[in-house]
């Protein structure tokens, strides 16, 4: 079975641009979750999607946005990039929402000039 | 909230020494307790896990003890290896339903041969 995928792997934006990040979950699961992971500041989630429907959110501020596809792909958008956005983002996923043992994908590092 | 304090690396170890890396947690309920580890370039592979108390997770010669008196989740391993250099996460799952894991900032691990 075919792990969680990301793509793409590596971006470099400038300030104020936008980007939006791929996850494709692991065949049959539904609910994809978002981490933001930076030296400064470790691991942090960003939300969980389920069924299409964001079921949690983190402390982040709108400029971060997700959605989730009938197919549980699942897609993050970032407005108005900033310096502090340049990071490794990570999409994990799970049978369903409330599961035990989230599953990972490789990353996107993404890279804010 | 809910927190996951890790110890300070680098931890420097030689190749066959003894490991242990220790986790403490603070949390409400009775949360799921995970180690995950990052080698360079990747994303987070599940190591072990514990769902509940005395509950003791291993895989690949590792082993945590789920201690809910002491809060604690120490990761172990009696002889390293060289491959073993990575960084280790441990992390826990709320006990709220949804789909969220909260870490810690991450030992890393070097062992030289």
């Amino acid at each position: 079975k075919a792990g969680v995928t990301q793509t793409p792997r590596y971006l470099i934006k400038t300030r104020g641009q936008q980007v939006t990040l791929s996850c494709s979950p692991i065949s049959g699961h539904r609910s994809v979750s978002w981490y933001q992971q930076t030296p400064g500041q470790g691991l942090q989630f960003l939300f969980e999607y389920f069924s299409e429907t964001q079921r949690n959110k983190g402390n982040f501020p709108g400029r971060f946005s997700g959605r989730q596809f009938s197919n549980s792909r699942s897609e993050m958008n970032v407005s108005t990039l900033e310096l502090g956005d340049s990071a490794l983002y990570l999409c994990a996923s799970s049978p369903r929402t409330g599961w035990n043992e989230q599953f990972f994908g490789p990353g996107t590092r993404l890279t804010v000039l | 909230g809910n927190s996951v304090t890790q110890m300070e690396g680098p931890v420097t170890l030689s190749e066959e020494a003894f490991l242990t890396i220790n986790c403490t947690y603070t949390a409400t309920g009775y949360p799921s307790l995970f180690w995950y580890v990052q080698y360079p370039g990747e994303g987070l592979q599940l190591l072990l896990k514990a769902t509940k108390a005395d509950d003791k997770g291993s895989n690949k010669g590792f082993e945590a003890t789920y201690r809910k008196e002491t809060t604690s989740f120490h990761l172990e391993k009696g002889s390293v290896q060289v491959s073993d250099s990575a960084v280790y996460f441990c992390a826990l799952s709320e006990d709220t339903g949804f789909q969220k894991l909260v870490f810690g900032t991450g030992t890393r691990l070097l062992v030289s041969p």
